[in-house]
């Protein structure tokens, strides 16, 4: 049983160009989550999705930043006009129910570098 | 809002020497209490976590966390710990009913021999 995939890995964008990260849940979760890691901090939530609705973007940035949850196929984490400042780690975590008893499994992170 | 304290951002020990890593957090709800271990360029992995019952929790590799509600408190901590063990380690609660993950800063563990 395949864990929560990421990718790319590594990513690295000039300024102003577009990013697309990807994640694929684990079968059979449908509860997905983005959290961003700056150097030297812990995990930031950003949002929490389950298929076609975002429940919870407190934690996303007002502008420039999306994400989705389609019904078929990963879930995307989509920055246009990349800038320094978004420099970081990505990591998107599942869960089957959602409730919080069963822990979040984590994918191994994409890591965004911009120019 | 939720919030969570790891008071010490690196911690280095020498190989076979007990360490504890501090947590605490915020909250007048019940919540859920989770340790992760995070090793270079990986995610994360979970430790242990405190859902309800026993405050003494028992993890892989060897860790276990003890609840103090009246602490608010979640340390984590190993009797005797290996080169391996040399990671960063995140503390992080939720509200009970929710998957949603509030974390702290992190403490990197570094084990020397």
């Amino acid at each position: 049983n395949a864990g929560v995939m990421q990718n790319p890995r590594h990513l690295v964008r000039r300024r102003g160009q577009e990013a697309r990260l990807r994640c694929s849940p684990m079968k059979g979760h449908s509860h997905v989550y983005w959290y961003r890691q700056l150097p030297e901090e812990g995990l930031k939530f950003m949002v929490y999705l389950q298929k076609e609705n975002i429940i919870d973007e407190s934690g996303m940035p007002k502008e420039r930043f999306s994400a989705e949850f389609p019904k078929e196929g990963p879930s995307i984490l989509r920055i246009q006009q990349v800038v320094r400042g978004d420099s970081a780690a990505y990591f998107c975590a599942s869960s089957q129910q959602g409730t919080g008893a069963e822990p979040l499994h984590f994918g191994n992170g994409t890591r965004l570098t911009v120019t | 809002a939720q919030s969570v304290t790891q008071l010490d951002s690196q911690v280095p020990v020498f190989e076979e020497a007990p360490v504890e890593l501090r947590c605490n957090y915020s909250s007048s709800v019940s919540v859920y209490l989770f340790w992760y271990v995070q090793y270079p360029n990986q995610g994360l992995q979970l430790l242990l976590k405190y859902l309800s019952g026993s405050t003494l929790v028992k993890g892989i590799n060897g860790f276990e966390a003890e609840f103090n509600k009246s602490q608010t408190s979640f340390h984590l901590r190993k009797p005797s710990v290996h080169i391996s063990d040399t990671a960063e380690y995140f503390c992080a609660v939720s509200d009970q009913g929710t998957d949603k993950l509030i974390f702290g800063t992190g403490t990197r563990l570094q084990v020397f021999p």
